[in-house]
């Protein structure tokens, strides 16, 4: 199957600076990348969606400034987290949405993010 | 706007008990219905998926989903459960490419 990786899978980080996370799709071109937000208990929140070569589209209440994303190439997109603050703080999942399959998405193993 | 939900948030069962979650969804358009698995530590993984046709899903690892368009619900279930099963379970919905998750449903099974 499909496998897409995520790095780093844990980060800490001091209040006020700016992490990045990535995410691979290993063994297939994916033109979209989707990026998720995972609270400890809770669903998956989408944030934004990321398209190879163009703008993301990020999700109502999502800050683009923020939580900038580039999706530079078909295997890689990656996620910067930038004047990172406590409540910041999460579990981060990304998915690639590639293949003949319509709507699959294959997903990340997540990036855990500590901001202290 | 679409919204999932489910209605069990955490299910505790012995091996070999049937196991059945509740999956309730509000589109009225046409949906794309998903069940997926987060084993403890590991990705998301697709357990299965309806699109159009037998409204009667086999997915893998012996899961099935039944779509009942009327009460929209996309129920899964499995008749023997394995101690392996412990897990989350989320179902979502798909319009647009993007996926909407219910808050998922922790499935612990005793031996």
């Amino acid at each position: 199957g499909a496998v897409v990786s995520q790095h780093p899978s844990w980060v800490i980080c001091k209040s006020g600076t700016s992490v990045k996370i990535e995410c691979r799709s290993l063994d297939f071109q994916a033109t979209t990348m989707f990026w998720y937000r995972q609270f400890p208990k809770q669903s998956l929140m989408l944030m934004a969606t990321s398209n190879e070569g163009s703008k993301a589209t990020y999700e109502q209440g999502v800050e683009k400034d923020k939580f900038l994303i580039n999706h530079a190439s078909l295997t890689l997109s990656t996620l910067t987290v930038t004047s990172a603050h406590p409540e910041d703080s999460s579990f981060y999942i990304c998915s690639a949405f590639g293949g003949a399959i319509f709507y699959e998405q294959y997903f990340g193993p997540g990036t855990r993010l500590t901001v202290t | 706007a679409q919204s999932v939900s489910q209605h069990n948030h955490h299910v505790i069962l012995s091996e070999a008990a049937s196991l059945e979650l509740g999956c309730n969804y509000s589109y009225g358009g046409t949906v794309n219905l998903f069940w997926y698995v987060q084993y403890p530590g590991q990705h998301l993984q697709l357990l299965l998926k309806y699109f159009s046709g037998d409204p009667l899903v086999k997915g893998i690892k012996g899961f099935e989903a039944e779509f009942i368009k009327s009460k929209f619900s996309f129920n899964l279930r499995k008749p023997s459960v394995q101690w392996s099963d412990t897990a989350e379970y989320f179902c979502a919905v798909g319009n647009d490419y993007k996926l909407s998750f219910g808050a998922g449903t922790t499935v612990t099974v005793r031996a």
